[in-house]
């Protein structure tokens, strides 16, 4: 059974700080990957996904990155604000049906 | 208007109750799923549909059922609840195109306790 581990669990920065969120898949064998952001009492918002062909995606401040090799996953946030906190959960689906497993987040605080 | 809606958006039930929660998406998405989100658990795939007439079981189907009414539709019913069927649900869509699944949209969730 696939088991998805994000390190680490919980993350305080300062303002401005460039950080990096991993994600690591038990089996290396990743379809699509997806990373999400989740408020506290929200639902998930889609930040980035890298499909099947591609190994890397960017949005604006964000950067993920997947080694199929490893089935290791990172999420780069540059200039880090305020209002990046909030969870971020990684997901890959290992059936090629989209059918994804979670990691359990990381909980990010960006202080001011 | 949201492109994925779930209702109702908090429910408190009893042991032994009859509970439908329903998933509606504008998004014009074939693919629909309900997952389950437990605390310190990543969310789990309960179950799938890939249509109206293709409905797929995930990995903790015991005890749901579920209705793809229509393309738009996807229910999710427990049929007799219990405590540890509390957690918050959440239905999700996604398409696909040129041989590629695209990123899956969720609802913004159902919190459900049983009592």
């Amino acid at each position: 059974k696939q088991e998805v581990t994000q390190i680490p669990a919980a993350l305080s920065v300062p303002e401005g700080e460039n950080l990096v969120l991993n994600c690591s898949f038990t089996d290396s064998a990743i379809y699509n990957l997806q990373w999400f952001r989740q408020d506290p009492g929200k639902g998930l918002t889609s930040l980035l996904l890298i499909q099947s062909s591609q190994r890397e995606q960017t949005s604006g401040r964000l950067n993920a990155s997947l080694d199929k090799s490893s089935g290791r996953s990172t999420l780069y946030i540059a200039a880090s604000q305020p209002g990046d906190s909030a969870t971020y959960l990684c997901a890959g689906d290992q059936t090629g049906a989209n059918n994804l497993f979670f990691g359990t987040g990381t909980r990010l605080t960006v202080i001011p | 208007d949201a492109d994925v809606t779930q209702t109702p958006r908090n429910r408190i039930t009893k042991t032994g109750k009859r509970i439908m929660l329903e998933c509606s998406q504008t998004k014009g998405h074939d693919r629909m799923y309900w997952y389950r989100q437990d605390p310190g658990l990543g969310l789990r795939l309960i179950y799938y549909s890939f249509d109206v007439k293709d409905i797929n079981k995930g990995e903790i189907s015991d005890g749901y059922s579920v209705s793809r009414q229509a393309q738009a539709k996807f229910s999710l019913s427990l049929e007799s609840a219990i405590p540890n069927q509390t957690a918050l649900y959440f239905c999700a869509t996604s398409d696909w195109t040129s041989g590629s699944y695209n990123e899956q949209f969720f609802g913004p969730g159902t919190r459900l306790t049983v009592l």
